[in-house]
């Protein structure tokens, strides 16, 4: 079994069209995270979460919205998509949520807005 | 705001060479110390994390944590084509949620 997966593994879509990228883990982690990844591979958080506490990067558009029906799933919800927008989206999740542990990553969602 | 520095190269090294890489951090309080290898397609895996001042030996792979001098670096020994990838540093940033440089991508040429 799949510890992290996320679906799909491609999207491409039109600007202004809204998409979902999902995620699951079946490692029973208090903690999952959404990190964009640019084509020069830097690898940016844009929301942390677990069961009691969403934190944001400050500098993520607001286009941007995380939603978590249990601990098990956080997707990633986009609106009126841009051509910035396109770039790597992975999922990841830890223990705990400390810093001080393994992430474990999804195998990545390839967004491409034309 | 805490953030870790890494040359983005590429780095080039000839097969059976040391390969090195570096990150600086600029948070004194920080404790641990991720490295991340990320084949290219590919998600970021675990090879190595370190928490103490000097060496931490995984096979070809050491890590080593200079706290006083705020640096951190991974030497693969032995380098292979295999060991190609982008290398990825982290630690807890803000909030203390997993914080990346920008990745070394090394190549390892036969």
């Amino acid at each position: 079994d799949t510890a992290v997966s996320q679906t799909p593994k491609y999207l491409v879509t039109q600007m202004g069209n809204d998409k979902s990228i999902k995620c699951e883990q079946n490692l029973g982690h208090d903690t999952m995270y959404w990190y964009k990844q640019d084509s020069k591979k830097f690898l940016k958080i844009m929301f942390s979460y677990n069961n009691k506490e969403l934190i944001i990067n400050e500098t993520v558009p607001n286009r941007f919205s995380p939603k978590s029906p249990d601990k098990a799933h956080l997707n990633l919800h986009i609106n009126s998509l841009e051509l910035g927008d396109s770039a790597v989206y992975f999922c990841a999740s830890s223990r705990t949520g400390t810093g001080e542990e393994k992430l474990f990553f999804g195998s990545g969602t390839q967004l491409s807005v034309l | 705001q805490k953030e870790v520095e890494q040359n983005s190269g590429p780095l080039s090294v000839p097969e059976g060479a040391i390969a090195s890489l570096n990150c600086t951090y600029s948070d004194r309080g920080s404790q641990s110390f991720f490295w991340y290898r990320q084949y290219s397609g590919k998600s970021p895996e675990l090879i190595m994390f370190i928490y103490s001042n000097g060496d931490k030996e995984d096979g070809r792979f050491t890590a080593q944590l200079n706290k006083a001098s705020q640096y951190v670096s991974l030497l693969i020994r032995d380098s292979q084509p295999s060991d190609s990838a982008t290398y990825l540093c982290a630690f807890p940033g803000g909030s203390y949620i997993p914080t990346f440089g920008r990745g070394t991508s090394l190549i390892v040429h036969p």
